[in-house]
């Protein structure tokens, strides 16, 4: 049982453009959110995190969002550069639960010149 | 690089032999993971720690045993290693609940 879905395995954008991933949750224990970018033969880095007491949170070119009710979040990448070009998974975990980040499948985005 | 280091990188083993990965920390974190990535799949996490000598399962333990007997070391054991289980080992660090530090990962080949 996935609780965790990037349902979009790929995503391809045009340079300047937004790159806008999705991401749906379905336990709603889970209070703290993170995204990772992967380049290949890489490790996963961390991207940016938001907590559930949060609706927005932001850095430089990326913004997640994040909407409790609807149990989805997103990350948006404005404006896209061809080093954005990885594979974003979105993870989740759960304050009082066990220390675990659960993954979503992540999805290929590529931002073309 | 968050001071992780994953040895081997790379290694090919035939099936049915014992594999031992090792994940080596240099910044004194609580938690330890063991990922797994698949195409298709993700990252699934295999087991993960929580100090010294506490260790607990994840989505994807069968066949996979760990041992943390001091806090920069977690041992990631395949018993008897299968086919199934040829992939790309992920170690992660973390003061648990906030973002996890990955190594660079070992790929793991069972023919």
């Amino acid at each position: 049982d996935q609780q965790v879905k990037q349902n979009s395995p790929s995503l391809s954008v045009q340079e300047g453009r937004i790159s806008i991933l999705n991401c749906d949750y379905t336990n709603s224990m889970f209070d703290y959110f993170l995204w990772y970018k992967k380049y290949p033969a890489e490790g996963p880095t961390f991207l940016i995190s938001i907590s559930s007491i949060k609706d927005k949170n932001e850095d430089g070119r990326f913004t997640v969002f994040l909407n409790k009710s609807a149990k989805h979040l997103s990350l948006h990448i404005v404006p896209s550069q061809p080093g954005d070009s990885a594979v974003y998974f979105c993870a989740a975990s759960a304050q009082g639960g066990s220390e675990k980040l659960v993954f979503g499948k992540g999805t290929k985005l590529t931002v073309n010149p | 690089d968050a001071g992780i280091t994953q040895s081997p990188r790379h290694k090919v083993t035939e099936t049915g032999t014992p594999v031992t990965l090792r994940c080596h920390q240099t910044e004194n974190h609580r938690y330890m993971y063991w990922y797994r990535q698949d195409p298709g799949h993700g990252l699934r996490l295999i087991h993960y720690s929580y100090g010294v000598k506490d260790t607990d399962k994840g989505e994807v333990s069968d066949g996979y045993s760990v041992s943390r007997s001091k806090t920069e070391d977690f041992l990631l054991t395949l018993e008897s290693a299968t086919s199934s289980q040829t992939s790309v080992y992920f170690c992660a660090i973390g003061l648990g609940l906030t973002e996890a530090f990955f190594g660079q990962g070992t790929r793991l080949t069972v023919v």
